[in-house]
C-alpha cells in the first residue's frame, strides 16, 4: 500500500523530557531501520529490526535511546531525558526481507528539536 | 568500521553531465548504493552496484571498482529537478552513508 510513514513530522521538546517517535513500515516488509540525520550531514545508523528482534543496536548513541517493534510492523524509538545534541531528523526505513541488496524505502522523517 | 568520502558540492547547467565520486574504506560490504534526497524529503534509492562495473538506469549510471575502493554516480542530461543531495552508502544489511553531495543545476 502506502509508503513508510512516520509521526509526528515535527516535535519540539524541552531538554530533559522524553519523546516517542513512531514508524509505520510498508506492509509486509520484515526489515526495519532507524537512522538519524543531523543538519547538512549524512545519515547515521541507529538500530536494525528483523521482525520484532533487533540483532543490531550498535548505532544507538547512549542508553537514553531505545526502540521496539511489535507485530512485525510498527516501531517506536524512545529518547529519554532529551539533550540538545539529540536535535536531528530521525528517519525510518523498511525493506522487504533480510537481504543485503534490498532497497531501503525511507519515510519522511521526524524533525526533533530539543530546546 | 566504514568511512566514505564524496565532494560536498557540485554545480552544473541544465543538459550537462555530472560525476559524483565516492571513495571508501571498509572491512567488508556487499555493495555500494546511491540515494537522492531533495530538501526536506525522504532519501530515495537510485542505484546499486554489487559487482564491479557500470549499472545504467535511465539518465543515471553508477560504477564500482572494489580494487580501487571507488565508485561514482553519473548524472546525464541534467534537469532542474535533479537539484538535490546525493549520498553513496555501503551495504552490509545496514547502510553506512557518506556526508552527501549537494548538486545544484542552473538554467
Amino acid at each position: 500500500g502506502a509508503g513508510v510513514s512516520q509521526s509526528p513530522s515535527n516535535k519540539v521538546t524541552e531538554k530533559g523530557k522524553d519523546v516517542e517517535l513512531r514508524c509505520d513500515p510498508i506492509s509486509g516488509h520484515t526489515a526495519l531501520y532507524w537512522y538519524r540525520q543531523s543538519l547538512g550531514q549524512g545519515l547515521e545508523f541507529l538500530i536494525y529490526f528483523q521482525g520484532n528482534s533487533a540483532p543490531d543496536k550498535s548505532g544507538l548513541p547512549s542508553d537514553r535511546f531505545s526502540a521496539e517493534r511489535t507485530g512485525g510492523s510498527v516501531s517506536t524509538l524512545t529518547i529519554q531525558r532529551t539533550q540538545q545534541e539529540d536535535s536531528a531528523v530521525y528517519l525510518c526505513a523498511s525493506s522487504p526481507r533480510d537481504s543485503f541488496t534490498d532497497t531501503q524505502y525511507f519515510g519522511p522523517g521526524t524533525r526533533l528539536t530539543v530546546l | 568500521g566504514q568511512s566514505l568520502e564524496q565532494p560536498s558540492e557540485v554545480t552544473a547547467v541544465e543538459g550537462a553531465i555530472v560525476q559524483i565520486n565516492c571513495t571508501y574504506q571498509t572491512s567488508g560490504f556487499y555493495g555500494l548504493s546511491w540515494y537522492q534526497q531533495h530538501d526536506g524529503g525522504a532519501p530515495t534509492f537510485l542505484s546499486y552496484n554489487a559487482l564491479d562495473g557500470l549499472e545504467e538506469t535511465g539518465r543515471f549510471s553508477s560504477f564500482l571498482s572494489r580494487s580501487d575502493s571507488y565508485g561514482y554516480l553519473l548524472l546525464q542530461e541534467l534537469q532542474m529537478k535533479d537539484s538535490a543531495s546525493y549520498f553513496c552508502a555501503l551495504n552490509d544489511y545496514k547502510l553506512s552513508f557518506g556526508a552527501g553531495t549537494t548538486v545544484t543545476v542552473r538554467a
